[in-house]
């Protein structure tokens, strides 16, 4: 069946405008997560959803990053007034349920996003 | 933030020899995975060994783990230069639901 997809898979933008991110889960999977991934680093959590319960945001690095879930299938991050350190590569992941310790997640392409 | 250390940071062999990386941790786990990423784009799954096991196979993979020093090893055996990819180990911490990723290693098999 058909994987996590992203979109877009590259966005460039300039400093100062918003940005939407969308994430396509597997279908079925209740967990959906965002990462992002600076250059040659490895990937930081920004966000958890599951089910409909409410999200864990713990991972967003400010108040200019924020994302939904509708119908507990697609997300949309979004990233307002954008800067240069938010450029990195935004990977999102979704696994049958993030309730359990040993499910494994599914990760997309990803967005590569580039702020100048 | 990024609490997986691993070493080396990369790694250059010969196809046919064996690859070993390791991953260090600092807190408490409920298991222990490793992921494989090409081209610094999306990430596959490759091996998870939960926190009251001590070693795993999987084909060429063998993972080992001792929670007592916080760490664990993947090693590759007979490498491939299909195997040169990033991999990162990431740690299912205790009460949280989300991955905590380490660093990664660079693996460059040469033909």
């Amino acid at each position: 069946g058909a994987g996590v997809s992203q979109s877009p898979s590259n966005k460039v933008t300039e400093k100062g405008k918003d940005v939407e991110l969308r994430c396509d889960p597997i279908s079925g999977h209740t967990a959906l997560y965002w990462y992002r991934q600076s250059l040659g680093q490895g990937l930081e959590f920004l966000i958890y959803f599951q089910g409909n319960s409410a999200p864990d945001k713990s991972g967003l690095p400010s108040d200019r990053f924020s994302a939904e879930r509708t119908g507990g299938s697609v997300s949309t991050l979004t990233i307002q007034r954008t800067q240069q350190e938010d450029s990195a590569v935004y990977l999102c992941a979704s696994s049958l349920t993030g309730q359990s310790s040993y499910n494994e997640q599914f990760f997309g392409p990803g967005t590569r996003l580039t702020v100048l | 933030s990024q609490q997986g250390e691993e070493d080396p940071q990369a790694l250059s062999i010969q196809e046919g020899e064996n690859a070993t990386m390791n991953c260090s941790y600092k807190t408490s786990i409920n298991n222990l995975q490793w992921y494989r990423q090409n081209s610094g784009r999306g990430l596959v799954h490759l091996i998870l060994i939960r926190s009251n096991e001590r070693e795993k196979h999987s084909g060429r993979l063998r993972v080992t783990l001792d929670t007592s020093k916080k760490s664990s090893s993947l090693l590759i055996t007979a490498s491939r230069a299909a195997d040169t990819a990033s991999y990162f180990c990431a740690t299912r911490d205790t009460g949280r639901r989300a991955l905590t990723f380490g660093s990664g290693t660079r693996l460059q098999v040469q033909p």
